[in-house]
């Protein structure tokens, strides 16, 4: 059974440039999180997707965008990237609302130069 | 908005001995987990504790909470070099609807041989 699978693994941009990252879910789950972590801190909520919309939103600027897709997929966008956007994306897939237990996926390291 | 700390922060500890990490968190939540890092790497889950009293335990961790004083612990018997690692406690937050983690800043085990 496959796990929260996200791509790709690592990814340098540059300043100002867009990134897209891709979430697939653990066979099962219909709710996708996305979270930033920044070296040595404890990973940020950035948004929340279930049914294709997007239900709860951390305190991120609307550069940061997402979307699911019918599959349950997911993909997190950043526009006009800063230095400080350079973090771990953990992607966390959960069985619906409310439902205890998430399940992370390895990361995409993103490196803004 | 709520908060979670974790203390100590950082953690050197020989092997063989016990050490405890202590979570607290400043707001109602009924639902903690506890989750292990390893550099570069993505969140593996511990354990979930989902009610007052809970106490859960898997080899040389063993995890509780009390939600009254807003406290968990995680105990670590006769540590190990294996369980060298960064822990995690992340709250559910209730005005998020529980779809939200709220993480801790972490600590960061080292046992020494």
């Amino acid at each position: 059974d496959a796990g929260v699978t996200q791509s790709p693994t690592h990814l340098i941009k540059t300043r100002g440039q867009q990134v897209t990252l891709r979430c697939s879910p653990k066979s099962g789950h219909d709710t996708v999180s996305w979270y930033q972590q920044a070296l040595g801190q404890g990973p940020q909520f950035i948004f929340q997707y279930y049914e294709e919309e997007e239900r709860q939103r951390g305190n991120f600027p609307d550069r940061f965008s997402g979307h699911q897709f019918p599959n349950y997929s997911s993909e997190l966008n950043v526009n006009a990237l800063l230095l400080g956007d350079s973090a771990l994306y953990l992607c966390a897939s959960s069985p619906g609302l409310f439902a205890y237990g998430y399940t992370f996926g390895s990361g995409t390291r993103l490196t803004v130069v | 908005e709520l908060k979670v700390e974790q203390n100590p922060l950082f953690l050197s500890m020989q092997e063989g001995k016990n050490y405890t990490i202590y979570c607290n968190y400043s707001t109602t939540s009924d639902r903690l987990y506890w989750y292990r890092q390893d550099p570069g790497k993505s969140l593996e889950s511990l354990f979930v504790l989902l009610s007052n009293g809970a106490v859960k335990q898997e080899g040389r961790l063993m995890a509780s909470l009390d939600t009254k004083a807003r406290l968990s612990t995680l105990h670590i018997t006769a540590a190990v070099h294996d369980l060298s690692a960064t822990y995690f406690c992340a709250v559910d937050d209730k005005d998020f609807g529980n779809e939200k983690l709220t993480f801790g800043t972490g600590t960061r085990l080292t046992i020494i041989p």
